[in-house]
This record gives structure tokens, C-alpha cells and sequence, in this order.
């Protein structure tokens, strides 16, 4: 157990809704990082957040957007599914923000986004 | 940019063997390189991390990965594989910036008993 939750575990919906993903990173983490896996594209970063603030970006879609609240839990927003958004989305966290080469992600359990 | 590249989607290997998982990586600045493992329907687990104190690295359920620069690779080995091992492995490397890692395509390994 790395300590990292992700909710739900599956999430079944139809094309065109929005769907909400939520993280709570390990305990003294300020880090939160997204990831998308999918058999095409393979692991790819999505967004980063700090401390409450967007620090980098990845190949995310405009569709896609997250946020991290005060208590440091993060979600991430994904609307007008289409087919291609089926994949299992990662949540990591680590103790330290942007620059720090001392950092490592550990990964939540995911969650795994069927459209249909 | 960092990358990294995994050779060999699938390998195979009998109970007992040496397990070989290879990782070839580009970065403009010294690496930070990782293995995590992941197990059918589970996230990802890390094996072990590279950060330059030492060349050759351990970590955990026996496996180990050997730094060479001149080779620019960073292969994961297990003296003696175990059923347990089989899962899917990947090998990442660490940006410079947000410090996001570049996943490679992944290697299954299989344990045929």
C-alpha cells in the first residue's frame, strides 16, 4: 500500500458526460501528479500541482483540468468523454515540488475510466 | 529531453532463471532513473531508484539495476525469478523541470514454471 487513495475504482459512463476523479496523496505529500495510461499511448503525464498550484503540464487535453484543494487532495475533470478517454488514470504524490531531483512518486491504486 | 527505452515487450523466462529487463535512456542532464512494477489490476509499485550515489542499485524482492553512462542503460536483473514475479515492469526516467517522469513502453514478464 503506498499510502496514496484514488476514487472510484471503476467508473462506467457514456460519451459526452464529465466525470470527476479524486486523489488524496500520502500524508506530508504536497506534490500530486495525473497520469493517463492507455494500450496506445502507454504511462503519459498528464498535470503536476504544488501545494495547491499547477506547476507543469503534460500532454492533457483541453477537455481535462484538475485542481488541488486546501487539504491538499486533488481531482481531475474530464468532460466530453469520448471513446478514446478509456484508460486507467494514475494518481502519484511526492514530498517535494518542481526542481528537487531528490523526488519520488508513489502511485495510487488508480482509476479505471471505461467510456462507452 | 528525457526519454527512456524498454527492449523487449515480452520476455520469458523459466522459475529460477535470470531475469534480464532492459532500459536504454537519453537525457540531457545526469539521470534520475526508476523501475516500478506493476501487477495485474494494481498500480504502479517502485522496485527501485537511481539518484548517482552508487552505480549499482537494489531494491525491493530481490531485484537489482546497474547505471552504466557509457552504455546509457539501466537494466533491471533477478538472479532467480520467482512466479511472483510475473507482472509488468517499467522503466522511467525523471524530467528536469517538474520533475514528471517519462515512462518507457513496458516489459511483461512471464515465469513459465
Amino acid at each position: 500500500d503506498s499510502g496514496v487513495t484514488q476514487t472510484p475504482k471503476h467508473l462506467i459512463t457514456a460519451t459526452g458526460q464529465r466525470v470527476t476523479l479524486r486523489c488524496s496523496p500520502r500524508s506530508g505529500d504536497l506534490s500530486v501528479y495525473w497520469y493517463q495510461q492507455s494500450l496506445d499511448q502507454g504511462l503519459q503525464f498528464l498535470i503536476q500541482y504544488y501545494n495547491g498550484e499547477e506547476r507543469a503540464k503534460g500532454n492533457i487535453l483541453e477537455r481535462f483540468s484538475a485542481q488541488q484543494f486546501p487539504d491538499l487532495h486533488s481531482e481531475l475533470n474530464l468532460s466530453s468523454l469520448e471513446l478514446g478517454d478509456s484508460a486507467l488514470y494514475f494518481c502519484a504524490s511526492s514530498e517535494f515540488g518542481p526542481g528537487s531531483r531528490m523526488d519520488t512518486q508513489y502511485f495510487g491504486p488508480g482509476t479505471r475510466l471505461t467510456v462507452l | 529531453a528525457q526519454s527512456v527505452t524498454q527492449l523487449g515487450s515480452h520476455v520469458s523466462v523459466s522459475e529460477g532463471a535470470l531475469v534480464l529487463l532492459r532500459c536504454n535512456y537519453s537525457s540531457s542532464v545526469p539521470p534520475y532513473l526508476f523501475w516500478y512494477v506493476q501487477y495485474p489490476n494494481q498500480g504502479l509499485q517502485l522496485l527501485l531508484k537511481y539518484t548517482s550515489a552508487a552505480t549499482l542499485v537494489k531494491g525491493i524482492n530481490g531485484f537489482e539495476a546497474e547505471f552504466k553512462k557509457s552504455e546509457t542503460s539501466f537494466h533491471l536483473t533477478k538472479p532467480s525469478a520467482h512466479m511472483s514475479d510475473a507482472a509488468e515492469y517499467f522503466c522511467a526516467v525523471q524530467g528536469t523541470g517538474a520533475n514528471n517522469l517519462f515512462f518507457g513502453t513496458g516489459t511483461r514478464l512471464t515465469v513459465i514454471p
